[in-house]
């Protein structure tokens, strides 16, 4: 069964540095999201994307943030500038379609710890 | 704002009975509801969608939907030991509101213990 891949599976930074978080969403897939957990919350919306351009963005996404789907299987999530509350799980998930019977699939997470 | 509120747990229940596990939402246009599935330190998984009032069931899963009161539920029956995890709710908006595209809202989940 196709699944949503994502790598490394633990990223370990300094505070300011940047870092490239990497999925390969289901590849009939047309919608890609990526999410954070910050342990012991709740999984937050992060950041939508579709047809090449963010559909939808949460306050959280701020400039420090990006994504891209640099080739036709990859789909990143790029940290300029790490800070330590940056420190979470973060998920990729993608979704075939926009109608309400198409679900989102998430990957198996990056844990990403900043020092 | 968005919310999603569920019970945090944790909710114990013996093995073999039935779990019930409940949500409620705030926005009142939401259209397409999940459960997901999460062990501790793994990723969701998807166990449930309900888009209409009334009940689904999958195996030992039954979701049930009442829009008018902004309540979602799942029951499992037979629970097993394996079914010990976190349960998230989560919402989305309709598609006439960027549904398609919005993230999902999560509640914060529920704790479910099966005791042997």
């Amino acid at each position: 069964e196709p699944e949503v891949t994502q790598t490394p599976s633990h990223q370990v930074t300094q505070m300011g540095q940047e870092v490239i978080l990497r999925c390969v969403p289901i590849s009939n897939h047309l919608y890609f999201y990526w999410y954070r957990q910050i342990l012991g919350q709740k999984v937050e919306f992060l950041v939508s994307f579709y047809n090449n351009e963010i559909s939808e963005k949460s306050e959280i996404f701020d400039d420090q943030f990006s994504v891209e789907r640099p080739d036709g299987s990859n789909f990143t999530l790029k940290i300029r500038s790490t800070k330590l509350e940056d420190s979470a799980m973060y998920f990729c998930a993608s979704r075939y379609g926009v109608w309400t019977f198409h679900e989102q699939y998430f990957g198996p997470g990056t844990r990403l710890t900043v020092t | 704002q968005k919310e999603v509120e569920q019970n945090s747990g944790p909710l114990s229940v013996p093995e073999g009975a039935i779990a019930s596990l409940n949500c409620t939402y705030s926005d009142r246009v939401s259209q397409s509801f999940f459960w997901y599935r999460q062990y501790s330190g793994k990723s969701p998984e998807l166990i449930m969608s309900i888009y209409s009032n009334g009940d689904k069931e999958d195996g030992r899963f039954t979701a049930q939907l009442n829009k008018a009161s902004q309540y979602v539920s799942l029951l499992i029956r037979d629970s097993q030991p394996s079914d010990s995890a976190t349960y998230l709710c989560a919402v989305n908006p309709p598609v006439y509101r960027g549904g398609g595209a919005d993230g999902l809202t999560f509640g914060k989940g529920t704790h479910l213990i099966i005791q042997p």
